[in-house]
C-alpha cells in the first residue's frame, strides 16, 4: 500500500520560515493536499492541488510538489500556526494521509 | 455555509457494531458534485480514511477496513452513515465525517469537516 512519510516535528521561531516535507513514491505525479489540525479541533484544508490555497487561508501558506516530495512552507510563521500538519494524496482509489508533523513555534 | 455533524454512541462493546450518522446542513447531500466521507483518528495518532459514498449510494472503502465497514446515504434526511462490525479496542478513535471533493482533473480532497465524535470500544 502507498505510504506518505513526514518528519515528526519541526520547530521554528516567530517570523521565520517553516518547511514541512511529505515523501512518497512518485508523489510528484499525484496531487498533494495539506491539512492543519490544532489541538481538539478538526483538520482544516490549507493547500490543495499541490499549491492552491482555499479561500480564507493566509498567503503565508504555500506548497510545492515534485519528484518524491511535497513541501508545505509557512512564511513569516506566527504563533497561531502552531499545529499538526498532515499531507494527503490519492493512490489506487484510496485516500492516503501522511504520518503528520507537529510544528512548534518557539 | 456547509456544516456536518456526527452523532452516535460514544461507547461500544468489543465485538459489537459501531454505528454513526453524519447530518449535513447548508448544502445538498444529493449533489452529483461531491462524495461524502468518514475519517478517523485514534487518540494521539494520525488520520485514517475509512471510506466515501456518492449521492447514488455507490461507496468505496479503505482496503484495510473494507471487510468490516458499510456506508449508506439517506438523502431525504440529508444524512449518511457508517457501520463497522466486530469492533476492537483498535477502533477507538475520533470519527470525522467530511465532504469529499473529487474531479476529473485528479483532485481528491476533504474540504469541509464535522467536529468529530469520540468512540471508545470497551467492555
Amino acid at each position: 500500500s502507498y505510504e506518505l512519510t513526514q518528519p515528526p516535528s519541526v520547530s521554528v521561531s516567530p517570523g521565520q520560515t517553516a518547511s514541512i516535507t511529505c515523501s512518497g513514491n512518485k508523489l510528484g505525479d499525484k496531487y498533494a493536499s495539506w491539512y492543519q489540525q490544532k489541538p481538539g479541533q478538526s483538520p482544516v484544508l490549507v493547500i490543495y492541488q499541490d499549491k492552491n490555497r482555499p479561500s480564507g487561508i493566509p498567503e503565508r501558506f504555500s506548497g510545492a510538489n515534485s519528484g518524491n516530495t511535497a513541501t508545505l512552507t509557512i512564511s513569516g510563521t506566527q504563533a497561531m500556526d502552531e499545529a499538526d500538519y498532515y499531507c494527503q494524496a490519492w493512490d489506487s482509489s484510496t485516500y492516503v494521509f501522511g504520518t503528520g508533523t507537529k510544528v512548534t513555534v518557539l | 455555509q456547509l456544516q456536518l455533524q456526527e452523532s452516535g454512541p460514544g461507547l461500544v462493546k468489543p465485538s459489537e457494531t459501531l454505528s454513526l450518522i453524519c447530518t449535513v446542513s447548508g448544502g445538498f447531500i444529493s449533489s452529483s458534485s461531491f462524495y461524502w466521507g468518514w475519517i478517523r483518528q485514534p487518540p494521539g495518532k494520525g488520520l485514517e480514511w475509512i471510506g466515501s459514498i456518492y449521492y447514488n449510494g455507490s461507496a468505496y472503502y479503505n482496503p484495510s477496513l473494507k471487510s468490516r465497514v458499510t456506508m449508506s446515504l439517506d438523502t431525504s434526511r440529508s444524512q449518511f452513515s457508517l457501520k463497522a462490525t466486530s469492533v476492537t479496542a483498535a477502533d477507538t478513535a475520533v470519527y470525522y465525517c467530511a465532504r469529499d471533493r473529487q474531479a476529473t482533473t485528479g483532485t481528491h480532497l476533504f474540504d469541509y469537516w464535522g467536529q468529530g465524535t469520540l468512540v471508545t470500544v470497551s467492555s
